[in-house]
């Protein structure tokens, strides 16, 4: 079965600190791959989503940046961030137009 | 742009009484999905539909993809405290390629 993995689990890093997100999957290859911010517990802004190594696609401008080095992991990362980049990210995995599985998420705060 | 319009935004009901929750839009989706999600936790899948006018049931929870593939609803009979969380509709479409989230109905069900 497949299964997927984020870490941390929960991040509290200063404003113009970097930041590194991961996001592996296990169980499946050559899936698609999405980053998503969620904010005050409600929708979904999708950020980045990639459908190979090395192949991403940014959604919105902002402050962030995604890479995928091998075909089932994926990262999310900055180099200063912001207090606005606050948020709960939850990585996604997909092999089929339809559905997502997501992983448990990152609870990132900025101070 | 898509969008999809979630419907109420909050819900506080007792337990054992009805419910409907809607997601509605002004674009044809080829599918639709519906997530609940616990906080501190990743979205979990409950269901896709495909076909306009498609009922799923699960359990107490019906799902049904409207006609013209632009809305659907979510009603759990005889609701029960395991059911309070956040419920997500989300819309496939081929011209876009990406899920589109609506904004989600918080569910509150007190004993």
């Amino acid at each position: 079965s497949q299964t997927i993995h984020q870490w941390p689990a929960t991040l509290v890093q200063p404003v113009g600190s970097p930041l590194s997100l991961e996001c592996t999957v296990e169980g499946t290859s050559n899936p698609n791959l999405y980053w998503y911010r969620q904010a005050a517990g409600r929708g979904l802004q999708l950020l980045f989503y990639s459908v190979g190594i090395g192949q991403i696609s940014s959604e919105v401008p902002q402050n962030l940046s995604a890479s995928r080095p091998q075909d089932r992991q994926f990262i999310l990362s900055s180099k200063k961030l912001l207090l606005s980049d606050s948020g709960f990210y939850l990585c996604a995995w997909s092999v089929s137009q339809y559905e997502q599985y997501f992983g448990p998420g990152t609870r990132l705060t900025v101070t | 742009t898509q969008l999809l319009e979630q419907s109420p935004q909050f819900l506080s009901i007792q337990e054992g009484e009805n419910l409907t929750v809607y997601c509605n839009s002004s674009s044809v989706f080829s599918s639709l999905q519906w997530y609940r999600q616990e906080p501190g936790e990743g979205p979990v899948l409950l269901v896709t539909v495909v076909t306009g006018g498609e009922v799923k049931k699960l359990k107490r929870l019906t799902f049904q993809f409207g006609d013209a593939r632009k809305d659907s609803s979510l009603h759990i009979t005889a609701a029960q405290t395991g059911d309070t969380g956040l419920y997500l509709c989300a819309g496939h479409s081929t011209s876009y390629g990406k899920l589109t989230f609506g904004q989600g109905t918080i569910l509150t069900v007190h004993p």
